[in-house]
């Protein structure tokens, strides 16, 4: 069964930090890779996804992530916060071939300082 | 275009009761999946449906229990009601199972 890992579960930042979460995860076969955000009082909605290709994904909002296979890490990057992006992140993961069961990560809560 | 609704928004029970939560996916979605949220972590994957069918399951006790109806809408089942089983409840629907799921904005269960 898959399994995923999130570091540093409370980020606090200052607009216009930058912003890396990391998200690794432990499966021995093709995995697909997902962000999803979950903003105040909002659902969960999708950031951005990998199912193959290229390893760098671009999502909304100016969020990005890298694929690194060797290290079963698929990192979330934003090179300039702003307030609005506070919220909570997951990482989810599920296997390419069989069932499509989302493993989720425990979040990490990002707050940004205006 | 809707995306997923479900319903109550939130729910209070009592140890021993039963509840039926409520989930309309989105539309042109075939496929039903159904998470429980704890506070503090991550969804953790119920069960799918898909042709009415349950598809796959994760490691929760038959007391919970689904349907899918063939407008593909769907329904969680919890019976005899645990503390424990207080949580965000989260239903995504997909087009087919193996495509992106989305995700609707829950139903906050209680059990007192």
């Amino acid at each position: 069964a898959q399994s995923v890992s999130q570091h540093n579960h409370h980020v606090i930042l200052s607009e216009a930090a930058s912003l890396e979460l990391g998200c690794n995860y432990s499966y021995g076969g093709t995995v697909n890779l997902f962000w999803y955000v979950q903003y105040p009082g909002q659902h969960l909605q999708l950031l951005l996804k990998y199912f193959s290709g290229d390893p760098l994904v671009k999502g909304i909002k100016g969020f990005e992530a890298e694929f690194i296979k060797s290290k079963f890490s698929f990192n979330l990057r934003k090179p300039s916060v702003q307030w609005s992006d506070t919220a909570e992140y997951f990482c989810a993961v599920n296997a390419y071939y069989g069932n499509n069961r989302l493993a989720f990560g425990k979040g990490n809560q990002v707050v940004v300082i205006p | 275009d809707a995306g997923v609704t479900q319903s109550p928004t939130h729910l209070i029970k009592t140890r021993g009761q039963q509840v039926t939560l409520r989930c309309s996916p989105k539309s042109g979605h075939d496929t039903v999946s159904w998470y429980q949220q704890a506070l503090g972590q991550g969804p953790q994957f119920i069960f799918q449906y898909y042709e009415e069918e349950e598809r796959q399951r994760g490691n929760f006790p038959d007391r919970f229990s689904g349907h899918q109806f063939p407008n593909y809408s769907s329904e969680l089942n919890v019976n005899a009601l645990l503390l424990g089983d207080s949580a965000l409840y989260l239903c995504a629907s997909s087009l087919r199972p193996k495509e992106t799921q989305y995700f609707g904005p829950g139903t906050r269960l209680l059990v007192l």
